[in-house]
C-alpha cells in the first residue's frame, strides 16, 4: 500500500537560511499535518490542512508557513532558520479513518 | 495539564514475554480517539492500535492490544510475546473531537527487549 512520501529524507541548513519540506499523502486522503521532533522528545504538533484549508494551528513559529495544494501534497515553509530549528519533521495524513499515517521524516540540521 | 501521560521513561522485557506499557490521559470531551505508535531508531512512526472512546471492546491487532479502562482513563498497550525487533520507543496519542485535527502525543517509553 502506498505511505506518505516526505522529501528530502536529509537537509542541512545554516542558520538563516531558508528550507521547504514537502510531503505527499497517501491517495483519497485530505488531511495533512505537521510535526517537529526534537531529540529526545515527542512529536509537536505544528499545523494541520483539510481540504487546502488550514484546518489548525499548534506550536508553529512566526518564521514557519505552510501549504496545501490542489493535488493535497503539503509543503512547510522555514525560513530565517536556527540552530534550534534542528530536529525530525513528519507529516502524516488521514482520510476517512480516524488514524494518522506517519510519513519517514525529514531530519533537518541547521549547522 | 497534559493531555497524556507515560510514566514509564524506560522499561525492559525479556524476549517471548508480554509487557505493558502504561498510558494515561485526561479529557472532558465524551468523543475522543486514542492511538499507540511505535517509533524504532531509525525514526518512522509507525500506527499500531486505535482504541475509540465508544468502543466496547478492548483492540486488539496481532500482538497488540489496548486495554482501555474509560473511567480510570487509561489506554495501556500490551504487546504479547515481545521480539527483539519490539525494541522501539513507544508513544500513547489522543485525538478529541472538539480539536478534531490535532493529536496530543505523551512523553514515550522507551521498551528494551533482552534476548
Amino acid at each position: 500500500a502506498a505511505g506518505v512520501i516526505q522529501s528530502p529524507r536529509h537537509l542541512i541548513k545554516e542558520k538563516r537560511e531558508t528550507a521547504t519540506l514537502k510531503c505527499y499523502p497517501i491517495p483519497r486522503h485530505d488531511t495533512v499535518y505537521w510535526y517537529q521532533q526534537g531529540p529526545g522528545q515527542d512529536p509537536q504538533f505544528l499545523i494541520s490542512f483539510y481540504e487546502k484549508m488550514q484546518s489548525d494551528k499548534g506550536s508553529i513559529p512566526d518564521r514557519f508557513s505552510a501549504q496545501q495544494f490542489s493535488d493535497y501534497h503539503s509543503e512547510l515553509n522555514m525560513s530565517s532558520l536556527e540552530l534550534g530549528d534542528s530536529a525530525l519533521y513528519f507529516c502524516a495524513s488521514r482520510g476517512r479513518s480516524e488514524t494518522q499515517y506517519f510519513g519517514p521524516g525529514t531530519r533537518l540540521l541547521v549547522l | 495539564a497534559q493531555k497524556i501521560t507515560q510514566t514509564q521513561p524506560g522499561m525492559f522485557v525479556q524476549e517471548k514475554e508480554a509487557v505493558t506499557l502504561d498510558c494515561t490521559y485526561d479529557t472532558s470531551d465524551q468523543s475522543y480517539g486514542l492511538f499507540w505508535y511505535k517509533q524504532p531508531s531509525s525514526g518512522e512512526m509507525i500506527f499500531l492500535i486505535y482504541q475509540g472512546s465508544y468502543d466496547e471492546q478492548n483492540a486488539t491487532e496481532g500482538r497488540y492490544s489496548l486495554n482501555f479502562q474509560k473511567a480510570r482513563k487509561s489506554a495501556n498497550l500490551v504487546i504479547s510475546a515481545s521480539q527483539l525487533g519490539d525494541s522501539a520507543m513507544y508513544f500513547c496519542a489522543m485525538r478529541e473531537v472538539r480539536n478534531f485535527n490535532k493529536f496530543y502525543f505523551g512523553s514515550g517509553t522507551k521498551l528494551n527487549v533482552k534476548p
